[in-house]
């Protein structure tokens, strides 16, 4: 199988634009996890999709959003982007549906995309 | 706010030793755990899971799981130089989903 795929997977922008990234999960796994890397902050997590629905947030401001497609694509956006934003943004994929089982809470991340705020 | 310790590092091992990484976390209800490994400039890669309390074995690979004293272990066996990087102990905390609470990494430096 495939593994997460993400793009772009370097971004340079300015402050005060905005940006949108996108991640492919691997074949037949519905939960999309964001999660934002930094040297000061560490991996922190994002929001969770599954079903086109967000089913779980982090403690980020609403700047940050995020939505999954009918294929489990999943895309986040960030408005107004402030130079702290500069971070390794990274999408992970679960087969997770509901109730936890063992078997299929692990997620596996992909390459990251790169964020430079200038 | 529910939190996940390591100790930083870097821990550092001669070639063929057994490297022992610690972690603890806060929330008594977390069920899942997690040992990732990141090289520098790469997104983390699954090592191990665990989820019942005791040792959990995979190769060179061996995790440990005490709930009582909220406290996750990993050991590297025959430590290798390919093994020198940072290994991120992380806690799903999503009662209905996902979400990973991640430690702040123990850099791990094996050497020759």
């Amino acid at each position: 199988k495939a593994g997460v795929t993400q793009t772009p997977r370097y971004l340079i922008k300015t402050r005060g634009q905005q940006v949108t990234l996108s991640c492919s999960p691997i074949s037949g796994h519905r939960s999309v996890s964001w999660y934002q890397q930094t040297p000061g902050q560490g991996l922190q997590f994002l929001f969770e999709y599954f079903s086109e629905t967000q089913r779980n947030k982090g403690n980020f401001p609403g700047r940050f959003s995020g939505r999954q497609f009918s294929n489990s694509r999943s895309e986040m956006n960030v408005s107004t982007l402030e130079l702290g934003d500069s971070a390794l943004y990274l999408c992970a994929s679960s087969p997770r549906t509901g109730e936890r089982k063992t078997s299929t809470d692990t997620q596996y991340f992909g390459p990251g995309t790169r964020l430079t705020v200038l | 706010q529910k939190e996940v310790e390591q100790n930083s590092g870097p821990l550092s091992v001669p070639e063929g030793a057994i490297a022992s990484l610690n972690c603890t976390y806060s929330d008594r209800g977390s069920q899942s755990f997690f040992w990732y490994r990141q090289y520098s400039g790469k997104s983390p890669e699954l090592i191990m899971s665990i989820y019942s309390n005791g040792d959990k074995e995979d190769g060179r690979f061996t995790a440990q799981l005490n709930k009582a004293s909220q406290y996750v272990s990993l050991l590297i066996r025959d430590s290798q130089p390919s093994d020198s990087a940072t290994y991120l102990c992380a806690v799903n905390e999503g009662a209905a989903g996902n979400k990973l609470t991640f430690g702040g990494g123990t850099r791990v430096l094996v050497k020759p």
